[in-house]
């Protein structure tokens, strides 16, 4: 196992246009973490899984934006109808419970660009 | 989340020690302290993390002020593959599973 994978590693889309990015995390992870980061400041985050299960949704989180982990293994996340504000790193991280302070293992995130 | 507040940038000469501060001056009895570190074009890392007792590992040392109010992160001989931007962040021992990162401490290593 090589670690937290994310698909792509860049996308470059239009204003207006849905992506969808996808996370492999760590085997036998049963915590999926969504982050953003913009240039310049911390990652934020977004929303987070325990299995299947989305437990906790930022504020971040817009209608435009979902999230999903249907088999608790990889996990999705769609923005419909992108804004260039949206331009930003997005990053997804896998722990193992049940330590709560257990680590976060990040993965080397998307880069998405809305022109 | 009881916040943290790190210097914008430190620099430090490679082989040298670096001692990376860090305040928490609201910090609660369950906060843990948690250091990640982002490498340049790469997700952040874990490093270290502690709750009272001074902790050492393989890639650094975390020392807590007695009061808890503070607390530093020590690279003991600095390489330039520790040139990172380096977060301290406050994490409750009670189910917050989310990071709150800050804008972190930019270390530049000069050769």
């Amino acid at each position: 196992d090589t670690g937290v994978s994310q698909n792509p590693r860049h996308k470059i889309t239009k204003r207006g246009q849905n992506v969808t990015f996808r996370c492999d995390p760590i085997s036998e992870h049963n915590r999926l973490y969504w982050y953003r980061q913009t240039l310049g400041q911390g990652p934020e985050f977004l929303t987070y899984f325990q299995n299947e299960a989305q437990l906790e949704k930022s504020r971040l989180l817009s209608d435009r934006f979902s999230a999903e982990r249907p088999k608790g293994s990889f996990s999705t996340l769609e923005i419909q109808r992108t804004e260039q504000g949206d331009s930003a790193m997005y990053l997804c991280a896998s722990s193992h419970t049940p330590d709560s302070y257990n680590e976060q293992f990040f993965g080397p995130g998307t880069r998405l660009t809305v022109l | 989340d009881a916040k943290t507040t790190q210097p914008n940038s430190m620099e430090s000469n490679e082989e040298e020690p670096v001692h990376l501060p860090c305040n928490h001056s609201t910090i609660s009895g369950t906060d843990y302290i948690h250091w990640y570190r982002q490498l340049p074009s790469q997700g952040p890392e874990y490093v270290i993390h502690g709750l009272t007792s001074n902790v050492n590992n393989r890639m650094a040392s975390l020392a807590i002020a007695e009061d808890r109010k503070s607390s530093t992160l020590i690279l003991h001989r600095a390489t330039l593959r520790d040139a990172a931007v380096y977060y301290c962040i406050l994490r409750d021992e009670f189910g917050n599973e989310k990071l709150t990162f800050g804008t972190g401490t930019r270390l530049t290593i000069i050769p």
